[in-house]
């Protein structure tokens, strides 16, 4: 079963606008990692954050984690169109192995 | 240093046949996994190896799909036979202890198709 869920589905925006993917998950995590995978491609590790962190920031990307809400988002800021890709999040409850999300799909147009 | 290594990366199968995928890790790293990713979806982890010992397999298919790590290094997973909805891509991923928390490195993915 999948852990996370990623919202929204899908999401469309202007090259240097920011975008905003939403992750919710069911069980306690020791920490949640934010991954892209291009088209055809493998997953490219982005960001994790630990269950007792509440921000984080790397270049371009801002994760935050709200472990009472059992959510995180991921932002991307002044995007553009080398970031269109797929985004998933994914979390780790201590068993080493990754849950992911369906993941959200950025187009970014030029 | 060198990625996760996989390989085919594409392979075309008919329903009943049998196939087989190779994962090279980083070298070093201990833990090994091997996810299935179906079209739209996120991986899903079908085992997980420490070293050559098997750590998690509760979601793999035993009665077609298996998967072996001689010498805790190299890893093989096979499918026999194969069916219709196995089609996907099969993730190879190893992991190391970094900073408090296991990250792990994925490989390019073995995309198979079966008709």
């Amino acid at each position: 079963s999948q852990q996370g869920e990623e919202d929204p589905q899908a999401l469309s925006i202007q090259e240097g606008e920011n975008a905003t993917m939403n992750c919710s998950y069911k069980t306690s995590i020791n920490n949640l990692q934010w991954y892209r995978q291009n088209s055809g491609r493998g997953l490219v590790h982005l960001i994790l954050i630990r269950s007792n962190e509440r921000e984080k920031h790397s270049g371009r990307l801002r994760v935050t984690l709200d472990t009472s809400k059992k959510s995180s988002s991921l932002l991307i800021t002044a995007s553009r169109a080398a970031d269109t890709a797929s985004y998933f999040c994914a979390t780790d409850t201590g068993r080493r192995a990754l849950t992911f999300g369906s993941g959200t799909r950025l187009q970014v147009q030029p | 240093e060198a990625g996760v290594a996989q390989s085919p990366r594409y392979k075309i199968i008919e329903k009943r046949q049998s196939v087989a995928f190779w994962c090279n890790p980083i070298s070093g790293h201990a833990t090994l996994y091997w996810y299935q990713q179906i079209l739209g979806q996120g991986p899903k982890l079908l085992i997980q190896f420490q070293n050559n010992g098997v750590v998690d397999d509760s979601q793999l298919p035993k009665d077609r799909f298996s998967a072996e790590r001689l010498k805790g290094v190299d890893s093989t997973l096979k499918i026999q036979p194969a069916k219709l909805e196995d089609s996907a891509v099969y993730l190879c991923a190893s992991s190391t202890y970094k900073g408090g928390a296991y990250e792990q490195y994925f490989g390019p993915g073995t995309r198979l198709t079966v008709t």
